[in-house]
């Protein structure tokens, strides 16, 4: 199994232009996670989704975030305008989550984001 | 929401010896505690999780114990080697029904001195 795919691995952007980070999920996992990581706060869970539909958002910083999981292989997180303290590296993780599965996370390798 | 305490934020500790990472929760709901190593520009990675129906986890040089009254859970590496180091992350999940999702601890950073 190939893992959590995230693309880009790098991204370099002006502030208020529009980013977007994508993930695919490993193959039979039925949720999926957007976490943040930065210096100052660590990691951050932003939005998860179960069975493609988004189950908690509160964790997204401000209405400029937005996600999206159109199917059970793909997921976008968006960022519009983005600003300079949208620096981060965002992580995208899945799990396999049932009564019976131990519905361990996870982790894709990150998108480093750098917003000028 | 949960929120999750760790200690310490910094860990240096001679190689062959032992160390212990720290953390409590404050939802008593929270059921799930998984442990992350992360290295330096790479992701996090599963090392130990452990459930509220058990008290203590072993695999090989890891641990992990889980006091459920008090609210805290602990990591346990023994015989330390060099490629222990790295930043180690603890992290509660809640029962369900919107709280999936991993609240994690502010990170320890395990140094092991040669």
């Amino acid at each position: 199994d190939a893992g959590v795919i995230q693309s880009p691995r790098h991204e370099v952007t002006e502030m208020g232009q529009e980013v977007t980070l994508r993930c695919k999920p490993i193959s039979g996992h039925n949720s999926l996670f957007w976490y943040r990581q930065t210096m100052m706060r660590g990691l951050e869970l932003l939005i998860y989704f179960n069975n493609n539909v988004p189950i908690d958002d509160s964790g997204m910083p401000e209405d400029r975030f937005s996600a999206k999981m159109p199917n059970a292989s793909f997921s976008t997180l968006k960022i519009q305008p983005s600003e300079p303290r949208d620096s981060a590296v965002y992580f995208c993780a899945s799990s396999f989550r049932d009564f019976l599965s131990t519905d361990t996370q996870y982790f894709g390798p990150g998108t480093r984001l750098t917003v000028l | 929401g949960e929120n999750v305490e760790q200690h310490p934020s910094t860990l240096s500790v001679q190689e062959g010896d032992s160390a212990v990472i720290k953390c409590t929760y404050s939802d008593s709901a929270s059921n799930y505690f998984p442990w992350y190593k992360q290295e330096l520009g790479k992701r996090p990675q599963l090392i130990i999780d452990i459930r509220s129906n058990v008290g203590e986890k072993k695999d090989q040089r890891i641990a992990v114990t889980l006091n459920k009254t008090a609210k805290h859970f602990s990591l346990h590496i023994t015989e330390t080697q060099p490629e222990d180091s790295a930043v180690y992350f603890c992290a509660a999940r809640g029962t369900g029904g919107g709280a999936d999702g991993l609240t994690f601890g502010k990170g320890t950073h395990l140094i092991i001195q040669p």
